[in-house]
């Protein structure tokens, strides 16, 4: 399997601490992608980082990718109660037009 | 701007029957299409994508078909539901480009009883 996995499994923090959730992936990749999903929802893209980047930021999140470890940390900043939901790692492998994702994290966000 | 629309959200079904899904994505021409299955709890798995009409790639052996009859519309489909079916099942779009992400639907919940 091309799954990957994130860590933790599940991270509850206080409103205005920072999250960090990991991912770990196995083959050479294209791009990696961070995604959010709420409860029973569908998946809402957050940010791509490509394989030749190291750290991206997008608002109160920053992606790091590390190609030699195979390992990426997504970080939010000052988290709200709204940031509540799963997030989930992506990659596109260089073969392209695949998308394998990793396991999740859920995020509790305490008000 | 583009739009993608899954239905039905619920869909309850027994053992031994049929399944149809479908999936519409609006506002782009030659997506490339997806179908995902997501268990309780779980991560998603990729179960098909299309790259074209006609043109579908499987990415599991399963008890599920996929199909592309037309540019912007992909199809889920079992002759005979087993158990093991049941879970949250995403379409999803992309433009086909490199990096590029992916574009979901809202999802199917499928129980099969």
């Amino acid at each position: 399997s091309q799954q990957g996995e994130e860590d933790p499994q599940a991270l509850s923090i206080q409103e205005g601490e920072n999250a960090t959730m990991n991912c770990s992936y196995k083959t050479s990749i294209n791009n990696l992608q961070w995604y959010r999903q709420n409860s029973g929802r569908g998946l809402v893209h957050l940010i791509l980082i490509r394989s030749n980047e190291r750290e991206k930021h997008s608002g109160r999140l920053r992606v790091t990718l590390d190609t030699s470890k195979k390992s990426s940390s997504l970080l939010i900043t000052a988290s709200r109660a709204a940031d509540t939901a799963s997030y989930f790692c992506a990659t596109e492998p260089y073969t392209r037009n695949q998308f394998y994702f990793g396991t999740g994290t859920s995020l509790t966000v305490i008000p | 701007s583009q739009t993608i629309h899954q239905w039905p959200a619920t869909l309850v079904q027994p053992v031994g029957s049929p399944l149809s899904l479908e999936c519409t994505v609006e506002g782009t021409s030659n997506p490339n299409l997806y179908w995902y299955r997501q268990a309780a709890g779980r991560g998603l798995q990729l179960l098909f994508y299309s790259v074209g009409i006609g043109q579908i790639s499987s990415e599991v052996p399963q008890n599920l078909s996929a199909s592309r009859p037309q540019d912007r519309q992909f199809i889920l489909s079992s002759k005979k539901l087993l158990l093991s079916d049941s879970g949250f099942y995403l379409c999803a779009w992309s433009p086909g480009q490199g990096n590029s992400p992916l574009h979901f639907g809202n999802g199917t919940r499928l129980t099969v009883t």
